[in-house]
């Protein structure tokens, strides 16, 4: 079956690192893909994993490992906007044309 | 960067009527549209897969009877919900994939629906 983990809900401190994983299990992959949602909004993309490694992007880092079925989201200087829930996702092309299967999204407090 | 818009983005309806959501991309062709939902604190679900010019695709458990779609155009797809009732009551999200992109989908804004 398909499965998506990653922790539900974080708290973090201003100007700190914050690190959220993800693990998945999946018929088929294709790219792993996270996502910030603020409450009662879309989804934004973040990043975009298809081979194993490091990907940085300003503030924001996501690291796969394909091998492991494992992803993590590493925020730097946080700031109080990034209080969000982040959803990690990954496409399966063992699905409908390539979707995306989401996680249940890790709903991050940023606190003073 | 690309642009999905969907509308309304709130909607309150009776039970047992009948709510249309479009979901447009602005300046990008998408043969392929994804309608979600995504019910309080829960991940977002896929309902179906809408392919202009062709039936839609629904995964398991979802009536294609109840969620009518159509994607008419490479830049238009609707989700009708019809004969609603409260359990209906969601968000409900589409997003869209560029054909020359084979990476990010964009989400449109969502639409919360109400049914009372």
């Amino acid at each position: 079956g398909q499965n998506i983990d990653q922790p539900t809900e974080m708290t973090a401190t201003e100007g700190a690192i914050v690190q959220i994983n993800c693990t998945y299990q999946t018929s088929g992959f294709n790219g792993l893909f996270w996502y910030q949602q603020h409450a009662g909004e879309a989804p934004t993309f973040l990043s975009y994993n298809v081979l194993d490694g490091l990907e940085e992007k300003g503030r924001f880092s996501s690291f796969l490992s394909r091998s492991k079925g494992y992803s993590y989201l590493l925020l730097k200087e946080l700031q109080m906007k990034d209080s969000a829930s982040y959803l990690c996702a990954v496409r399966d092309y063992g699905g409908s044309q390539g979707n995306l299967i989401f996680g249940k999204g890790t709903k991050l407090s940023v606190k003073p | 960067g690309a642009v999905v818009s969907q509308h309304p983005s709130r909607v309150i309806c009776k039970s047992g009527t009948s709510v249309k959501i479009e979901c447009r991309s602005l300046d990008f062709q998408a043969t392929t549209m994804f309608w979600y939902r995504q019910f309080p604190k829960q991940s977002l679900m896929l309902m179906a897969t809408s392919n202009e010019g062709s039936k839609a695709t629904y995964e398991q458990g979802v009536e294609k009877d109840k969620f009518l779609i159509n994607h008419a155009s490479l830049t238009l797809s609707t989700l009708t919900v019809t004969s609603a009732h409260p359990e209906d009551s969601s968000f409900y999200i589409c997003s869209a994939r560029r054909q020359d992109m084979n990476t990010e989908a964009f989400f449109g804004q969502g639409t919360r629906l109400t049914v009372v």
